[in-house]
């Protein structure tokens, strides 16, 4: 069975500065996605970015990027130039890519970032 | 504008009472998930569907059921069975092909309280 570890439960971050959140998991797939999903205290989940297991190049999204490293198991989340705006649970996410359950999310349970002015 | 409806924001039983959540979506999509959220423990899966009259047990389906009669609908039911019912349930959905690319559209939750 898959698991995600988040190990970081809550963490701060002066405005413009750049946070970096810890992902890891535990698989023994070879094809998979990886997900950050941002959970702002509206509660809506927001997909922030997402990962393809087989393609090495790290994904960027604006000022969110990701540093996979297959081999170690892990998927962290940088965000440069925070903004109050990122003030959220983030939830790291796998997803297996062939089988019955394709599209089940597998969550962490959530590192909760501040955004302090 | 296409997006997954859940109804109530905020619904209070009583213990003992079964109580059914609704999930409603208008974006064309085969699957349909729900989702348990508590404090601390992130997002766990309690049912999903994949095809209309057809669903699976996520990880916590115990003291659930769920019901996909039409491709918009898949409503939970929280039965007197689950030992502790007071939660936020999210409800999600994609398309149902090129999972990678169509990763999950979620509601905007149903809190519940049970007392």
């Amino acid at each position: 069975a898959q698991t995600v570890t988040q190990s970081q439960p809550e963490m701060s971050v002066q405005e413009a500065e750049t946070v970096t959140l810890s992902c890891t998991y535990d698989t023994s797939e070879n094809n998979y996605y990886l997900f950050w999903y941002k959970q702002p205290p509206s509660r809506q989940m927001i997909l922030v970015i997402r990962q393809e297991a087989y393609k090495q190049q790290n994904a960027t999204e604006n000022r969110f990027s990701v540093n996979f490293q297959k081999a170690a198991k892990s998927f962290s989340l940088k965000i440069s130039d925070s903004q109050l705006g990122d003030t959220a649970m983030y939830f790291c996410a796998f997803m297996k890519n062939y089988g019955g359950s394709q599209g089940n999310l597998i969550f962490g349970k959530g590192t909760k970032l501040s955004v302090k002015p | 504008d296409g997006g997954i409806t859940q109804s109530p924001k905020y619904l209070f039983r009583k213990e003992g009472q079964n109580v059914t959540l609704s999930c409603e979506q208008n974006l064309n999509h085969d699957a349909m998930y729900w989702y348990r959220q508590d404090p601390g423990q992130g997002l766990r899966l309690i049912y999903y569907s994949q095809i209309v009259n057809d669903f699976q047990k996520g990880d916590i389906a115990e003291g659930y059921s769920v019901s996909r009669e039409k491709k918009e609908s898949f409503p939970l039911t929280v039965t007197s069975a689950q030992k502790n019912p007071t939660a936020f349930y999210l409800c999600a959905s994609n398309p149902g092909h090129d999972w990678g690319n169509s990763p999950l559209h979620f509601g905007n939750g149903t809190r519940l309280t049970v007392t």
